[in-house]
């Protein structure tokens, strides 16, 4: 079964910085990786999708790459602001399912 | 399109009562995935469809749960008897393979649930 690993589960930062957030999956046999952002008491949106044929997605200031062989995606956020402060969850899709970490709560401090 | 669509956003009820939960899909989309989050416990599968079909429901928690989809635009979820510790947030989600495969999960807002 695929395991996703998301670490830190926690990260602070000042306003401004630029930082990375990493998911790691065991089964390399996926279709797409999908980033989300869930605020407080809300739902999980779409950031990002990188097909299993792609090494990176950019919305923005949001950069995702995967590489599917080592099992690893990041997602770089450029230029940090408070308003990135959010839980970043990252899904694998593996056919049928797709199988979610447990998130990274990032906090961004002015 | 407006999304996926869930009612009620919030619901309290007390222990023993019978809880529905409803979901609109995206239209279009083929698989109907129910999903649960707690602090505790992250976000968890419960069941999903694909063309209204249930195929996996290995993670719905008890026989107190039942999932059912009796056409591509309506599902519910139901809870009976309801429980304290089922107390969560119900999300439904709905994707397709599209014709880029692209397979984008969307969800919606969520169904807050509140078992006193």
């Amino acid at each position: 079964k695929q395991e996703v690993t998301q670490i830190p589960a926690a990260l602070s930062v000042p306003e401004g910085e630029n930082l990375v957030l990493n998911c790691s999956f065991t089964d390399s046999a996926i279709y797409n990786l999908q980033w989300f952002r869930q605020d407080p008491g809300k739902g999980l949106t779409s950031l990002l999708l990188i097909q299993s044929s792609q090494r990176e997605q950019t919305s923005g200031r949001l950069n995702a790459s995967l590489d599917k062989s080592s099992g690893r995606s990041t997602l770089y956020i450029a230029a940090s602001q408070p308003g990135d402060s959010a839980t970043y969850l990252c899904a694998v899709n593996g056919g049928n399912q797709f199988y979610f970490g447990t998130g990274t709560s990032l906090t961004v401090i002015p | 399109d407006a999304g996926v669509i869930q009612s009620p956003r919030h619901e309290v009820t007390e222990m023993g009562q019978e809880v529905t939960l409803r979901c609109k899909p995206i239209s279009g989309h083929d698989y109907l995935f129910w999903y649960r989050q707690t602090m505790m416990r992250g976000l968890e599968l419960l069941i999903y469809f694909n063309n209204n079909v249930p195929i996996d429901d290995s993670g719905m928690p008890e026989d107190r749960f039942s999932a059912k989809m009796p056409n591509a635009s309506f599902s519910t979820l139901k809870i009976q008897p309801s429980e304290p510790r089922d107390s969560a947030v119900y999300f439904c989600a709905s994707s397709s393979p599209g014709a880029s495969g692209a397979n984008v999960l969307t969800f919606g807002a969520g169904s807050r649930l509140t078992v006193l």
